[in-house]
C-alpha cells in the first residue's frame, strides 16, 4: 500500500499554463507538506497544512496555491507557469505538526516547463 | 541562513569500504530533531533515522550507524561495508519549533563495485 502518493509523476507543460499536482496520504496523518527540489538537489519547504489549515507559508510566489479538501489530501495548483518552476515537487505528511513528527515523502513529481 | 551543512557534496568508495557522511547543524533551540533521509536514483525520499536533541546515544541499525554529538553540533552517518545499493544522495535535516524543517544540500554517495 502506498503511504503518500502523488500524481502525476511527470508533468511537461508550456510556459504560462496552469497545472495541478495531487497528493494523497493514507497514513491518517494530520499534517501535510509541499517541498520543491531544484536542479541542485536542494530541498525547500513551500507549504504545510495541519488539519486543513495553513501553518507554514514560506516565501513562494502567489502563483502557487495549496488546496486541502480534507486532511488526507493536499493539492498544489500553479498558475502562469515559468521556466524557473521546473523542479521536482515532493509531498510529505506527518502525524502532527510538532518538532518530533517524522515526515514521510511521496515519490515526487518532476515538473518541466518549456 | 542555512541551518544544516553537509560539506561533502560527492563521495565515491569501493564496495565493502566504510564511509562516513558528515552533517553539521545550527540552531538556538534546545529541543530539536535531526533526521537522515536517503534519495536513491529512483528519486523517492526514504526516511532513515530521527534523533532528538536530548538523546546523544549513538544508534546502530545493521550496517548503518549514527554519531550524534551536541558539543560539535554534528550528526554523522556511517555506512559499514558499503554496497552498490547504498549509492544515493543522503540528506541530513533539522526539525525545530513550529515544525520548521531544514534540509542540508545532500551528499551524493557512489559505491563502486
Amino acid at each position: 500500500d502506498t503511504a503518500v502518493s502523488q500524481t502525476p509523476k511527470y508533468l511537461v507543460t508550456q510556459m504560462g499554463n496552469d497545472k495541478s499536482i495531487k497528493c494523497e496520504q493514507n497514513l491518517g496523518h494530520d499534517t501535510m507538506y509541499w517541498y520543491k527540489q531544484d536542479s541542485k538537489k536542494f530541498l525547500k519547504i513551500m507549504f504545510s497544512y495541519n488539519n486543513k489549515e495553513l501553518i507554514i507559508n514560506e516565501t513562494v510566489p502567489n502563483r502557487f496555491s495549496p488546496k486541502s479538501p480534507d486532511k488526507a489530501h493536499l493539492n498544489l495548483h500553479i498558475n502562469s507557469l515559468e521556466l524557473g518552476d521546473s523542479a521536482v515537487y515532493f509531498c510529505a505528511s506527518s502525524q502532527g505538526a510538532g518538532v518530533l513528527d517524522t515526515q514521510y515523502f511521496g515519490p515526487g513529481t518532476r515538473l518541466t516547463v518549456l | 541562513a542555512q541551518k544544516v551543512t553537509q560539506a561533502q557534496t560527492e563521495i565515491s568508495v569501493v564496495e565493502k569500504e566504510d564511509v562516513t557522511l558528515d552533517c553539521v547543524y545550527e540552531t538556538r533551540d534546545t529541543t530539536y530533531y535531526l533526521f537522515w533521509y536517503k534519495q536513491p536514483p529512483s528519486g523517492e525520499l526514504v526516511f532513515l533515522i530521527r534523533r532528538n536533541s536530548f538523546d546523544e546515544q549513538n544508534e546502530i541499525s545493521g550496517r548503518y550507524s549514527w554519531n550524534f554529538q551536541k558539543s560539535t553540533s554534528s550528526f554523522n552517518f556511517t555506512i559499514t561495508a558499503s554496497q552498490v545499493v547504498d549509492s544515493a544522495v543522503y540528506f541530513c535535516a533539522l526539525s525545530k519549533k513550529g515544525n520548521q524543517f531544514y534540509f542540508g544540500t545532500g551528499t551524493s554517495l557512489t559505491v563502486i563495485p
